[in-house]
């Protein structure tokens, strides 16, 4: 299984500002994906960073608003950028194993906890 | 578009108890992957067991199995001896043959205690 860091792990900032996630992954995987968890509720997937091209996102989720770079195949970043307070959520990496059999399961970061004052 | 439901907000079970924690899910897919994950307040997201929808067998890991029901698209959770480790939020999460969309449960806060 793969073991996934997340930097910051946690960040106070100030609305109109941006802050940028880093996830490192300790081996080479096919998909990284960035999701965000509300405050006592599930998790709900931002986008789907693909290695070489641009994020896939998710419905509710824009590149200006969430950008996502993807430069190799063991590291991604999340940008969250002009924040509010709205965006006061958990942010937690994802990565699939390629190998595996094709299960298809995902091994999650420790996430990141944002709060916007 | 698949969907996952667990109607069970919170729990909780006196440790050394056994526990079932409910899932039911819908897609369109013969073939995918379900899964239950645990989320103690570390957040740290855990990947407790997996099952794929081909294999009649339910999955076992330790104290943990669940219980598959295809034709009813049920897959239940069971932990057995309860532990006040296993205090945590519980996912219940579906993966289409495709592998890209893992479509998560609201989660049910367990409790376990002593």
């Amino acid at each position: 299984s793969a073991v996934i860091s997340q930097k910051p792990s946690r960040d106070i900032c100030q609305r109109g500002t941006s802050l940028t996630i880093q996830c490192q992954v300790d081996s080479q995987v096919t998909m990284m994906f960035w999701y965000r968890q509300q405050p006592g509720q599930s998790l709900t997937l931002i986008a789907t960073a693909n290695q070489g091209s641009e994020a896939t996102y998710e419905s509710g989720f824009v590149i200006d608003k969430f950008p996502i770079s993807r430069p190799n195949l063991t590291f991604s970043t999340l940008t969250v950028s002009n924040m509010s307070p709205e965006d006061s959520s958990i942010y937690l990496c994802s990565a699939r194993d390629s190998g595996t059999g094709g299960s298809y399961e995902q091994y999650f970061g420790p996430g990141t906890r944002l709060t916007v004052t | 578009a698949q969907t996952v439901t667990q109607s069970q907000p919170e729990m909780s079970v006196q440790e050394a108890e056994t526990v079932t924690l409910s899932c039911t899910y819908d897609t369109s897919e013969n073939n995918y992957y379900l899964f239950w994950y645990k989320q103690p307040p570390s957040r740290q997201m855990i990947l407790v067991i997996r099952q794929e929808a081909y294999k009649q067998q339910n999955a076992t890991e330790n104290r943990f199995s669940v219980n598959f029901q295809k034709a009813a698209k049920s897959f239940s959770l069971k932990i057995s001896d309860s532990q006040l480790g296993d205090t945590a939020m519980y996912f219940c999460a579906l993966n289409n043959n495709a592998g890209n969309m893992l479509t998560f449960g609201g989660g049910t806060r367990l409790m376990v205690k002593p």
